[in-house]
């Protein structure tokens, strides 16, 4: 298997569920990022990893919890999610941080619904 | 306060014809500006990049353009595609950071 692998694809949860979602890439890179894609709003960053260090928490509230346990991996534990929470999450990985000419490639999502 | 923008929404060529896909800035600290190909229930696709020391790159049937005196960005697929139909997504990041910064997309239908 190649490039970067989400799972699951689709999530239907409750407020008061606690889930995770994953992420894979086989490119051997340093880098991993989530993003959340909402209805009609670009894509915002939400957490980097740089060599398994998080560099980046773009103000994201506190019931999204990120870990990632090596530079292949990468989870978004989810609990006591809102409404406003639904969105698509895509995961993207790159060779370096922020490098010139290290484009990010990003999985096909998780397509995620709050009830 | 969103710093890369795409004004249209979605864009309608003829096969064969020019595409151009148009995208403004403001953070005058961007130095790097690529372009992304989304296809529905896809993600992203990386399509062609660009660094500020440059005004054009060129990958085949796609150039990108860069104005930095206007903040400006755009895309052109020459001869379009139907295949070229998709969301194209700009997005820029300054080399002290990482993050991307995206546009909202442009819809781009390419009819036989």
């Amino acid at each position: 298997e190649t490039g970067v692998t989400q799972t699951p694809r689709h999530l239907v949860m409750g407020m008061t569920n606690k889930k995770s979602l994953k992420c894979e890439q086989h490119l051997g890179h340093n880098a991993m990022y989530w993003y959340k894609q909402s209805a009609k709003k670009p894509l915002e960053l939400m957490f980097v990893y740089n060599f398994k260090e998080q560099t980046e928490n773009n103000s994201v509230p506190s019931r999204f919890s990120p870990e990632c346990p090596n530079s292949s991996h990468l989870f978004l534990h989810l609990h006591t999610l809102q409404p406003e929470d639904s969105a698509l999450y895509l995961c993207a990985s790159s060779g370096v941080q922020g490098g010139d000419g290290q484009p990010q490639h990003f999985g096909d999502g998780t397509r995620l619904s709050i009830l | 306060d969103q710093q890369v923008k795409q004004n249209s929404p979605s864009l309608s060529v003829q096969e064969g014809r020019i595409s151009i896909l148009n995208c403004d800035y403001t953070n005058s600290m961007f130095d790097y500006f690529l372009w992304y190909k989304k296809y529905p229930a896809e993600g992203p696709t990386f399509l062609i990049s660009i660094s500020s020391i440059k005004d054009k790159n060129e990958d085949g049937r796609f150039t990108v353009f860069l104005n930095k005196s206007a903040k400006h960005l755009s895309l052109h697929i020459v001869p379009s595609q139907p295949g070229d139909s998709a969301v194209y997504f700009c997005a820029a990041s300054s080399n002290s950071g990482y993050a991307l910064n995206f546009g909202k997309g442009t819809s781009l239908l390419v009819t036989p």
